[in-house]
């Protein structure tokens, strides 16, 4: 099945910028999605189809992917994007058709 | 305002069966495939399977095949999972979710928190 790669943690000053990678054999022929999960609620979608950002996400969250690499860039980092953040994609060759990263713990320092 | 509203918690004993619920709302309920998304006390995210409530084409990760079982009532927009016999590793937050053309989730219900114990 499709493996996706995170860094368990990422550790950023506020007004800084993080970056968060997700590693995958080719993943840039793939569609990335971000999710953001904050302590005791579900997660949010942040970032679809690679960049785009659905309503209400502030423009601070921006996404890349290509070769074996997406990333979810987070742009003058506040206290409150201090979360667990997890990519995902659609894999058409497994039956674990979608397949989450293991999740990176953003710290605002 | 799109939503899905999930059961509330359950608490249950090894052995007993389970069937938990999400309502959706705000939207074309038989339009979407729902999803069933299982987090693990402090572990991350585990696609489980999915549903088309329009036909009822489901579909299962191999991980949970034979495990739980996906259905839908598109009378009352509302899809299930359940189990027939529960396991003290069940023991999970349950989130419904709902697929997008591009295969993300963009909408969750709040989770349903199932406590498997002896």
């Amino acid at each position: 099945s499709y493996v996706l790669t995170q860094p368990p943690s990422v550790s950023v000053a506020p007004g800084q910028t993080a970056r968060i990678t997700c590693g995958g054999n080719n993943i840039g022929s793939k569609s990335v999605h971000w999710y953001q999960q904050k302590p005791g609620q579900a997660p949010v979608l942040v970032v679809y189809d690679d960049s785009d950002r659905p309503s209400g996400i502030p423009e601070r969250f921006s996404g890349s992917n290509s070769g074996n690499t997406a990333t979810l860039t987070i742009s003058r980092v506040e206290a409150g994007d201090e979360a667990d953040y997890y990519c995902q994609v659609w894999d058409s060759s497994s039956d674990h058709h979608w397949v989450f990263g293991g999740g990176t713990k953003l710290t605002v320092l | 305002e799109v939503q899905l509203v999930q059961s509330g918690a359950e608490v249950k004993k090894p052995g007993e069966s389970l069937k938990i619920s999400c309502k959706g709302s705000g939207y074309s309920f038989t339009s979407y495939w729902i999803g069933w998304v299982r987090q693990m006390p402090g572990k991350g995210l585990e696609w489980m399977g999915i549903i088309y409530p329009g036909d009822s084409d489901t579909r299962y990760s191999p991980s949970f095949q034979g495990q739980v079982t996906i259905s839908a009532d598109k009378s009352i927009s509302t899809a299930y999972l359940q189990w027939s016999s529960l396991k003290a590793s069940d023991t999970a937050m349950y989130y419904c979710v709902r697929r997008t053309v591009t295969d993300a989730f963009d909408i969750w219900g709040q989770g349903t928190m199932v406590t498997v114990s002896s």
